[in-house]
């Protein structure tokens, strides 16, 4: 199986500060269709998740423009440029190339 | 709107079985038939599990190492229905279930459905 690694697991941010997220892949995420399927999902409390980012670096409709994502093969990153409140929660990176279904082990995101 | 509606969920013992379904609606630019669909669970306090994943038509199905020959995921895209068939139910099999659309990504998610295994 593939294994998503996230850090770090725990990150206090300064409203208006940046934060980064890093996940790392045990094999390359890189599908034979050449499509690199690396998704960020959002779980703000008590809620379903909700995805962010899809193919490393798509932006959902509806997402603001201060997430993004990059990458490629095996190293990527989800970047806020700016926290807010409402962005605490819990994200995961998840890969879509390989089966089983492989997910991070979530990063919580709070406020200092 | 897309929306996802979870049922289902439920104390059973272990041994027992349970059957899930998601209810798919709004789906306006291409039909429920078009799409794969999955199962992601979240145990309590814990991070999201893949489960099981069917194609469009229902002709193929995958599954986690730790549910295969116990859980079956189907499909009646005449009632724009998924479901998930549990059987031989596990404490670990404890959680919150989603229904989710996609193969490669998942870019809509139900309410979830609560499942406790317990006696």
């Amino acid at each position: 199986d593939v294994v998503m690694t996230q850090s770090p697991l725990s990150l206090p941010v300064t409203l208006g500060q940046p934060a980064s997220i890093s996940c790392r892949s045990s094999q390359s995420l890189v599908h034979s269709d050449g499509n690199t399927y690396l998704n960020w999902f959002q779980q703000r409390p008590g809620q379903s998740p909700r995805r962010l980012i899809y193919r490393v670096s798509d932006r959902d409709s509806g997402v603001p423009d201060k997430f993004s994502g990059s990458g490629s093969g095996t190293d990527f990153t989800l970047e806020i440029s700016r926290v807010e409140a409402e962005d605490v929660g819990v994200y995961y990176c998840m890969q879509g190339t390989h089966w089983p279904r492989t997910f991070g082990q979530g990063t919580k995101v709070e406020i200092k | 709107e897309v929306q996802l509606l979870d049922s289902g969920g439920g104390l059973v013992q272990p041994g027992g079985s349970l059957k899930l379904s998601c209810a798919a609606s709004g789906f306006t630019t291409r039909s429920f038939n078009y799409y794969s669909m999955a199962w992601v669970r979240q145990a309590p306090g814990k991070g999201l599990e893949w489960v099981s994943t069917v194609s469009s038509s229902g002709g193929t199905t995958y599954y986690t190492d730790s549910v295969k020959g116990r859980f079956t995921i189907s499909r009646d895209n005449s009632e724009n229905t998924l479901y998930l068939q549990m059987n031989s139910l596990r404490a670990e099999d404890t959680a919150i279930y989603y229904c989710v659309r996609g193969m490669y990504s998942y870019d809509y998610w139900g309410q979830g459905t609560l499942v406790t295994v317990s006696s």
